[in-house]
């Protein structure tokens, strides 16, 4: 347990479907982020917010939409996707500041399938 | 840019065989080092760090170095578990930077 949670676990959807996938860290930390995890690929971030406030967004298909309302929850609402989107999605988060940066802890990660 | 390169796998070994992931970087300045593990169905776990040349992280029998001069940052374990099976992954951290830049992970699996 590393203090981030992550729902759903798992999730199916069709390419119509509209979904959330919703992290929640209990950390206290002041940054958090998405990556994508496909395989056979390194991990892509696909989002960073710093203090509520999105930072990086790495040109991230705008089927993807980021949201994050406090430092301790972020959400990816996903629209209208495609089969080859399907991949493990990680939330992660940090304790960061001006002078450093920390390391990140991670979710479990919701597994997501696009048919 | 910054970038990391470790080993491919797959990796089979058998219990109390010795573990090497080689792994090595490019980045300006002096990054911070990491190698991360990820069991079966799960995230990503912090395993290790090194914040500076020389530095040695170690955690749950695993150990690393960071040498500057070779930039590397190789995992050893001297004895591995059954458990230890997993992807591990090296990532590093540039000391002006927020992003973590990971290698494409390693899989080991150790046969009893």
């Amino acid at each position: 347990e590393t203090g981030v949670t992550q729902t759903p676990r798992h999730l199916v959807m069709g390419m119509t479907n509209k979904k959330s996938l919703k992290c929640e860290q209990h950390l206290g930390h002041n940054a958090m982020y998405w990556y994508k995890q496909s395989a056979k690929k390194p991990l892509e971030l696909m989002f960073v917010y710093s203090l509520e406030e999105r930072v990086e967004n790495n040109s991230v298909p705008s089927r993807f939409s980021p949201e994050c309302p406090n430092s301790s929850h972020l959400f990816l609402h996903l629209h209208t996707l495609q089969p080859e989107d399907s991949a493990l999605y990680l939330c992660a988060s940090s304790q960061d500041n001006t002078v450093s940066y920390n390391e990140q802890f991670f979710g479990p990660g919701t597994r997501l399938t696009v048919l | 840019g910054d970038s990391v390169t470790q080993m491919e796998g797959p990796v089979t070994l058998s219990e109390e065989a010795f573990l090497t992931i080689n792994c090595t970087y490019t980045a300006t300045g002096y990054p911070s080092l990491f190698w991360y593990v990820q069991y079966p169905g799960e995230g990503l776990q912090l395993l290790l760090k090194a914040t500076k040349a020389d530095d040695k992280g170690s955690n749950k029998g695993f150990e690393a170095t960071y040498r500057k001069e070779t930039t590397s940052f190789h995992l050893e374990k001297g004895s591995v578990q059954v458990s230890d099976s997993a992807v591990y992954f090296c990532a590093l951290r540039s000391s002006n930077d927020y992003k973590l830049s990971f290698g494409a992970g390693t899989t080991v699996t150790v046969r009893a």
